[in-house]
């Protein structure tokens, strides 16, 4: 079961390029999400999806954008990077929003912008 | 502000019982999670506490306070693997997930 999946595993930007995130969930989840997980804090969340077509601001929005054109796949876009958005980069599905419902998280992907 | 508090770290020896303590601070509330995260890897979920007591899955327990805004994930027999990352997360009023920054518990043999 491949679940959730993230590409790229690893990245290296240099400040001011740009580059896009991919995210596939195979398990028909109406909610993704995309945070940041940085030493000595908690998952932030940066932008999240409650289905096909749509997005909406999380905690750290700035300097990020999102798409998700198709149910399954939620990408991360970053425009211009910056040092500041060196991070671990986590994609999360749930089948629900609220209650109960855990998040099924991809293996994350670790950028870094030199 | 909204804010959940955890242990840094803590050690624990391989057989014993461990007891990770959250206390939290929201904006309402919908629930407490833990989560366990291995170095370099994913978190995955542990546990679902709303109402308070005691929630018991195998060798793992969740314990939840909502007047003391507290919660404690219980850890007997330790093994090994269980050496990881801890991680609670609250649902606030909004069903926002509001993370701590998580418990790295180190298990010496």
């Amino acid at each position: 079961n491949a679940g959730v999946t993230q590409t790229p595993k690893f990245r290296v930007l240099k400040t001011g390029q740009s580059m896009t995130l991919l995210c596939a969930q195979d398990m028909n989840h109406e909610y993704m999400y995309w945070y940041r997980q940085d030493p000595g804090m908690g998952l932030r969340l940066i932008h999240y999806s409650v289905g096909e077509g749509t997005t909406a601001k999380g905690e750290v929005p700035d300097g990020y954008n999102v798409s998700r054109l198709k149910k399954q796949n939620f990408l991360l876009g970053l425009e211009s990077a910056a040092p500041s958005q060196t991070s671990v980069y986590f994609c999360a599905s749930s089948p629900i929003a609220g209650g109960p419902g855990e998040l099924f998280f991809g293996e994350g992907s670790r950028l870094t912008v030199l | 502000g909204q804010n959940i508090d955890q242990p840094t770290e803590m050690t624990a020896t391989e057989g014993a019982i461990v007891q990770i303590n959250c206390t939290y601070q929201t904006s309402g509330f919908n629930g407490l999670f833990w989560y366990q995260q291995h170095a370099g890897e994913a978190p995955t979920f542990l546990s679902y506490n709303v109402l308070d007591g005691l929630e018991e899955k195998g060798r793992f327990s969740s314990f939840l306070s909502r007047s003391k805004g507290y919660s404690y994930l219980l850890l007997k027999e330790l093994q090994m693997k269980d050496s990881a990352s801890y991680l609670c997360a609250v649902q606030d009023s909004n069903y926002q997930l509001i993370w701590g920054a998580g418990t790295k518990l180190i298990i010496k043999p």
